[in-house]
């Protein structure tokens, strides 16, 4: 397809499982972008790539999150050790490298701890 | 720490009642977009805002751009059961990157 392709749409996981979220870009969109969402609020930040540049990682709530993108593609963001709070809709996003940037949302995977 | 107030963050209104949503903050924003976004879907761009005292007009919606690029505003007239949804507006800060502050957001709920 021509969107931004999250998977899986939903993963439920027992507490300290280990995670990984796919997200798979609009091609030739050098800029990709991770947030976690809670239930009706705003985005929040997480991780940042932006072609061959080191990501920008500040958004990152513990050392348990990281992510990777290979090829200037594919991204993927591990949690490890899962706890209850991370429980959220993890949302992934691209946009081109010029002009106003606008974003472009996948939909998302919803990540639910027991 | 850069934020961007957005309110209000709950509204209940009739079909045929005009509303406006709020964003607020203290940093200069070098654009400014609006989302919308439906349950189990990511958010879809809406608008972006680039130049102080902007005003855009997307059918019955029209963004408007503070004059210092700090703040924005989305008014919906005769507000239909369709426009429900959740709305939010994000700002890009200056030095040529593509991170995006995020609003709360506003849950906007139209009755028939």
């Amino acid at each position: 397809g021509a969107g931004v392709s999250q998977s899986p749409s939903n993963k439920v996981t027992e507490k300290g499982k280990d995670v990984e979220l796919r997200c798979d870009p609009i091609s030739g969109h050098t800029a990709l972008y991770w947030y976690r969402q809670s239930l009706g609020q705003g985005l929040e930040f997480l991780i940042y790539f932006q072609g061959n540049s080191a990501p920008d990682k500040s958004g990152l709530p513990s050392d348990r999150f990281s992510a990777e993108r290979t090829g200037g593609s594919v991204s993927t963001l591990t949690i490890q050790r899962t706890q209850q709070e991370d429980s959220a809709v993890y949302l992934c996003a691209s946009s081109s490298d010029s002009g106003v940037r606008a974003q472009h949302f996948g939909d998302g995977t919803r990540l639910s701890i027991l | 720490t850069q934020l961007l107030e957005q309110s209000p963050q709950f509204l209940s209104i009739q079909e045929g009642e005009n509303l406006t949503v709020y964003c607020n903050s203290s940093s200069v924003f070098s654009s400014l977009q609006w989302y919308r976004q439906e349950p189990g879907e990511g958010p879809v761009l809406l608008v972006t805002v680039v130049t102080g005292g902007e005003v855009k007009k997307l059918k019955r919606l029209t963004f408007q751009f503070g004059d210092a690029r700090k703040d924005s505003s989305l008014h919906i007239t005769a507000a239909q059961p369709g426009d429900t949804g959740l709305y939010l507006c994000a700002g890009a800060l200056s030095g040529n990157t593509g991170k995006l502050i995020f609003g709360q957001g506003t849950t906007l709920q139209v009755k028939p």
